[in-house]
């Protein structure tokens, strides 16, 4: 099993509406989490840290769910902008970052 | 902001020849790592180095070495390439307060090997 989880995808939403998506982890001995978007044929580039009292940054909401081990990431208003591979990304008391297949998202004009 | 530069963006080798990327970061991070990264793979961790002239396995390091003489400065070297080793290579960095603080990737390079 993986260490972290997360559905490819593609999600096809139209602008304006709400999505949201989920990555799931084995390692409860996880320590910090983070969300990376990656858009096509470039870098992955930091988009928040996910704290335990989950956390907002404008339309981005991230939440941590400890008992059941997962990590949600949810975007109001998606913009045509916000068409991009989002990678959930875990940190699990050694030095290493696993990071997620990544889901892949495209806002529908 | 942070910089972190890679000597090529596409590389195209023969099987069997020598091949070294190169990476650069301008924050003075101490952290640097190696990545490849696939189609239905993701990124996987090839080495890893939280020093000048230290390094540590990832979880893909066969076929591959590095090399740290400068901090700023973090070789990945393919010895003999292999077919299977075409990929995207990713470079990051981060700073001192751990290896799970964020990590500033570089922008690629594209490696073809015929």
């Amino acid at each position: 099993r993986k260490e972290v989880e997360q559905d490819p995808g593609p999600f096809n939403v139209p602008e304006g509406a709400t999505v949201a998506f989920n990555c799931t982890y084995s390692n409860s001995a996880s320590q910090s989490f983070f969300w990376y978007r990656q858009d096509c044929r470039k870098e992955p580039k930091l988009l928040m840290s996910v704290y335990s009292s989950g956390n907002e940054d404008g339309r981005f909401t991230a939440q941590l769910n400890r008992a059941s081990q997962y990590i949600s990431l949810l975007i109001r208003d998606s913009k045509l902008s916000d068409s991009a591979t989002y990678l959930c990304v875990g940190g699990f008391g050694n030095e290493k970052l696993t990071f997620g297949t990544g889901t892949r998202l495209t806002i529908i004009p | 902001d942070v910089k972190v530069t890679q000597s090529s963006r596409y590389l195209v080798k023969r099987t069997g020849e020598k091949v070294f990327l190169e990476c650069v970061q301008d924050m003075d991070h101490e952290n640097m790592f190696w990545y490849r990264q696939d189609p239905g793979l993701g990124l996987r961790l090839i080495y890893f180095s939280y020093d000048v002239k230290m390094k540590e396995k990832g979880d893909i390091p066969e076929g591959y070495s590095v090399s740290r003489e400068k901090k700023e400065r973090f070789s990945l070297i393919l010895e003999s390439a292999s077919t299977n080793q075409t990929s995207m290579y990713l470079c990051a960095s981060s700073g001192l307060a751990g290896f799970q603080e964020t990590q500033y990737f570089g922008p690629g390079t594209r490696l073809l090997v015929l």
